[in-house]
């Protein structure tokens, strides 16, 4: 059964560097890959990166001064490290599987709240 | 980078009606589309893949087409387990880009 969720801090400060983790089982790193998607409140859907299942990355233009993600295959476990927070970068952050492109596994998603 | 225009944003329609929603890819996608179904507090859905393949468990009232760079969402025959968000998303070429969103209210 395949799962994802996303764990880490529900407040950061501005200025501050958030780190979250994407938990997988059901399937392996090394076999799919996984998408970071945010959603700021109220608002739509961003595409933020990717870890591809050979370990390539990629990342939303907009974002990638700021944003890592990496992975620990051996803990199944998707990192995404974003740095320079500001309030903007409030927002429910999602993990999710594209498999065969239908994007059909996704976690409960972790809300982010950038304030002092 | 490839925009989605999605439009409406928001609209409000009766049980029964016919609802369509659409999005504009700003360069060829190739069909490359996946239409989601987001309700309040949850994950997004997957409802539509390849712009008109039905996902599993997705009832037969919903449907996927393209017309050129236009692609949309039908609802035959709106039910109000339907109210949600509807959002597109491309796959054709990174970065992935989704439209910004339609809010679907029963009225």
């Amino acid at each position: 059964q395949v799962q994802l969720k996303e764990s880490g801090p529900g407040l950061v400060q501005p200025s501050q560097t958030l780190s979250l983790t994407c938990t997988v089982s059901g399937f392996s790193l090394m076999d799919y890959s996984v998408h970071w998607v945010r959603q700021p409140p109220g608002k739509g859907l961003e595409w933020m990166g990717r870890m591809k299942y050979d370990g390539d990355t990629y990342y939303n233009s907009a974002l990638k001064s700021r944003l890592s993600i990496s992975r620990d295959t051996s803990k199944s476990q998707v990192f995404l490290k974003m740095n320079s927070l500001q309030t903007e970068d409030t927002a429910i952050y999602y993990c999710t599987r594209p498999g065969a492109n239908r994007f059909a596994y996704w976690g409960q998603g972790t809300l982010v709240t950038v304030s002092s | 980078d490839i925009q989605m225009t999605q439009s409406p944003s928001s609209m409000s329609a009766s049980l029964g009606d016919r609802v369509t929603i659409t999005c504009q890819a700003s360069q060829d996608i190739g069909n490359n589309l996946i239409w989601f179904q987001q309700k309040p507090g949850k994950s997004p859905r997957p409802m539509i893949y390849y712009a008109t393949n039905l996902a599993n468990g997705v009832p037969s009232r919903f449907s996927g087409s393209r017309s050129g760079s236009d692609y949309s969402l039908t609802i035959s025959s709106l039910e109000s387990e339907d109210m949600a968000d509807y959002h597109c998303l491309q796959y054709k070429q990174y970065p992935l880009t989704f439209g910004s969103g339609t809010k679907l209210e029963i009225k």
